[in-house]
């Protein structure tokens, strides 16, 4: 099982709306809506934010937002504040019934 | 507030084993999936393997043969086991809680991470 595909970076200024994808196959990202996103700042223990593709967890603000097209997910995070500076995480359950990560996306809030 | 509490640091040889605890809430083990990930040195998450509440442990391939994940509800504690250890291995191990009764790859709760260090 190969890891789902994420850009190493992105960038944005406060305020601004950043959109990282990932990107798997037909085998887990585009068979399921097991999709999940991840926010580990340095240092620090992941934190859930995105759950099957949509759903936020409780305290987690609405402007973080999940999507899905095909075998691509992405999460969108509107109204970048200092503190949204991390590295994100997607994830997806498998046809093998495993689950994978993608490789991260660090995002730098200029 | 459920919460999962894990082992502590461990240093390894080469070709040695380490076995890392979970100590869960009451219930944890009978009401959710747990996953077991890790991540090396400046490197990102991987998934090796995880059980549902029914039925067996699902392991990645890359881990096939060499991890062994299990639970002990009578003590509410998870374990991960993994052998035949070589430098690459050298990483923290996080245990997860998944929202569901089977693995779904949406971990609610994590452990605090148990650093494993490989060396000779």
């Amino acid at each position: 099982q190969s890891a789902l595909t994420q850009p190493p970076s992105v960038s944005g200024s406060p305020g601004q709306s950043v959109t990282i994808s990932c990107t798997g196959t037909r085998t887990d990202v585009g068979h399921y809506n097991r999709v999940s996103w991840y926010q580990q700042p340095p240092g620090t223990v992941p934190k859930l934010i995105i759950y099957e593709v949509t759903r936020r967890p409780s305290g987690v603000p609405d402007r973080f937002a999940g999507s899905k097209s095909g075998n691509t997910a992405s999460l969108t995070i509107s109204g970048l504040q200092t503190e949204d500076e991390a590295y994100y995480y997607c994830s997806s359950y498998t046809s093998s019934n495993t689950g994978v990560f993608g490789g991260g996306t660090k995002l730098t809030v200029l | 507030q459920d919460q999962l509490v894990q082992s502590g640091a461990e240093v390894k040889t080469p070709g040695s084993s380490v076995k890392v605890s979970c100590k869960a809430s009451v219930g944890t083990f009978s009401n959710y999936a747990m996953s077991w990930v890790r991540q090396a040195p400046g490197q990102g998450l991987e998934w090796m393997g995880g059980i549902p509440i029914f039925g067996p442990a699902s392991y990645a391939e890359k881990f096939q043969g060499r991890v062994t994940i299990s639970t002990d509800e009578s003590t509410n504690t998870a374990y991960m086991e993994l052998s035949s250890l070589r430098s690459e291995d050298t990483a923290v191990y996080y245990c997860a809680r998944d929202q569901g009764v089977v693995i779904t790859s949406a971990f609610d709760i994590w452990g605090q991470g148990t650093m494993v260090t490989v060396s000779s």
